[in-house]
């Protein structure tokens, strides 16, 4: 079965603490996104990145970092410096410009 | 800089009434654009794509937009509501160079019967 899988679908985090994001496709994609999900804003983009080992800032990147180091796996760490890390995130991959974005189910991250 | 603009955060119409969602792109070239729906508790389905071929795109369950170069617009419409197509759609715009995509804010649809 192709697809992207994020995982856990929830989770819950102490103030303070970094926490993982995992997102996995094989869908043998070159580009994978991470965006936010918040009421009212749309989908507000985090980072992405085209290729293995490549990655850029997108418009709200502060406070997370990113790893891509295999075509599959495009992990997000919400760190602490991340002053609202509550909402729910979504990940997605796609061949190239111009084509469909596939998104995962997504992960709702509450911080406590 | 480019962006995408949702013009109506909420439309409410009624069931076999026409749809109308409007989005307004910026942009120094003439992007690809994209809408998307989630619906309630599922995830993101493309409904339709316009990557610079006919200007007029026609998606899935009845629903099309065009694109309006002169007015930098690609509105979504639908000739007839259903009570399925209560969802957020969500406009999307390809910035080519890059590989960047961007996200309106969404318009919650509802449909009433």
């Amino acid at each position: 079965d192709g697809g992207i899988t994020q995982s856990p679908k929830y989770l819950f985090r102490k103030e303070g603490q970094n926490v993982t994001l995992s997102c996995e496709q094989n869908l043998n994609h070159d580009a994978m996104y991470w965006y936010r999900q918040d009421p009212g804003q749309g989908l507000r983009l985090i980072y992405y990145s085209q290729i293995v080992n490549d990655f850029q800032k997108g418009d709200i990147a502060e406070g997370y970092s990113v790893s891509r180091e295999k075509k599959e796996s495009f992990p997000l760490t919400v760190t602490s410096a991340q002053k609202n890390p509550t909402a729910f995130y979504l990940c997605a991959s796609r061949w190239s410009v111009n084509t469909e974005a596939f998104f995962g189910q997504g992960t709702r991250l509450t911080v406590v | 800089a480019q962006s995408v603009t949702q013009l109506d955060s909420h439309v409410s119409v009624s069931e076999g009434t026409p749809v109308l969602l409007r989005c307004n792109y910026s942009s120094s070239y003439s992007p690809s654009l994209f809408w998307y729906v989630q619906h309630p508790n599922k995830g993101l389905q493309l409904l339709l794509k316009y990557t610079s071929a006919a200007t007029l795109v026609k998606g899935i369950n009845g629903f099309e937009a065009e694109f309006k170069k002169s007015e930098t617009s690609f509105h979504l419409t639908k000739p007839s509501a259903h009570m399925s197509d209560a969802a957020e759609y969500f406009c999307v715009v390809d910035l080519l160079y890059g590989n960047k995509l961007v996200f309106g804010a969404g318009t919650i649809l509802r449909v009433k019967s």
